[in-house]
């Protein structure tokens, strides 16, 4: 089965500036790839998400890249703000996510003011 | 989002007790899934469910089962409940209808703790 490695755990970066998180893949079939951000005690909330016959994808502040051959896609989040503040997860899949997602362990991202 | 709910919010039982947790949707959902999230673990597949008649395995399905009673409602049940299923679940739906690529919609969870 596909397996999701999440780096790193935990990110603090001054507002203002960027934060990037990485995840790397096991599954070559695997097509699809969001990201989702959990709130403290909130449900978790999908903020953008890559299809495997795209590159790059960008809304806003949030971008996010795929690179297939090396099975690895990033999370990039510019001009960071304090309600930036949650744990990202990243997810892979095969079949567009019928059969359920493969999650990252999350990324514990804190903005300092 | 109000449109997938989730009973009970918050539950505690002892162990060996059978406990049901159940899901409801109004977003004419044909897809449903039930994960569990444990701190530093992320979210992990239990069972996921295309219709009431089609019930599929995930990740980490032993010691759970499901019910899918309707399109709009699908149960978790720990038929007797240990302290190592002490966690936060989530259901999920996602459309179907031919789309190839589906956003899942996740309720608001249940924090399960097993005495």
């Amino acid at each position: 089965g596909e397996n999701v490695e999440q780096h790193p755990s935990t990110l603090s970066v001054q507002e203002g500036d960027s934060a990037v998180i990485k995840c790397t893949y096991s599954d070559s079939a695997s097509n699809y790839f969001p990201w989702y951000k959990q709130e403290l005690g909130k449900r978790p909330q999908l903020i953008i998400d890559i299809r495997s016959n795209v590159g790059e994808k960008k809304d806003q502040r949030i971008a996010v890249t795929l690179n297939k051959t090396a099975k690895h896609f990033s999370l990039h989040i510019t001009e960071t703000q304090p309600e930036d503040s949650a744990v990202y997860f990243c997810a892979a899949t095969a079949g567009g996510g019928a059969d359920g997602l493969t999650f990252g362990k999350g990324t514990h991202l804190i903005i300092q003011p | 989002d109000a449109d997938v709910t989730q009973t009970p919010r918050n539950r505690i039982t002892k162990t060996g007790k059978r406990i049901m947790l159940e899901c409801s949707q109004t977003k004419g959902h044909d897809r449903m899934y039930w994960y569990r999230q444990d701190p530093g673990l992320g979210l992990r597949l239990i069972y996921y469910s295309f219709d009431v008649k089609d019930i599929n395995k995930g990740e980490i399905s032993d010691g759970y089962s499901v019910s899918r009673q309707a399109q709009a409602k699908f149960s978790l049940s720990l038929e007797s409940a240990i302290p190592n299923q002490t966690a936060l679940y989530f259901c999920a739906t996602t459309g179907g209808g031919g789309a190839r690529y589906n956003e899942q919609f996740f309720g608001p969870g249940t924090r399960l703790t097993v005495l």
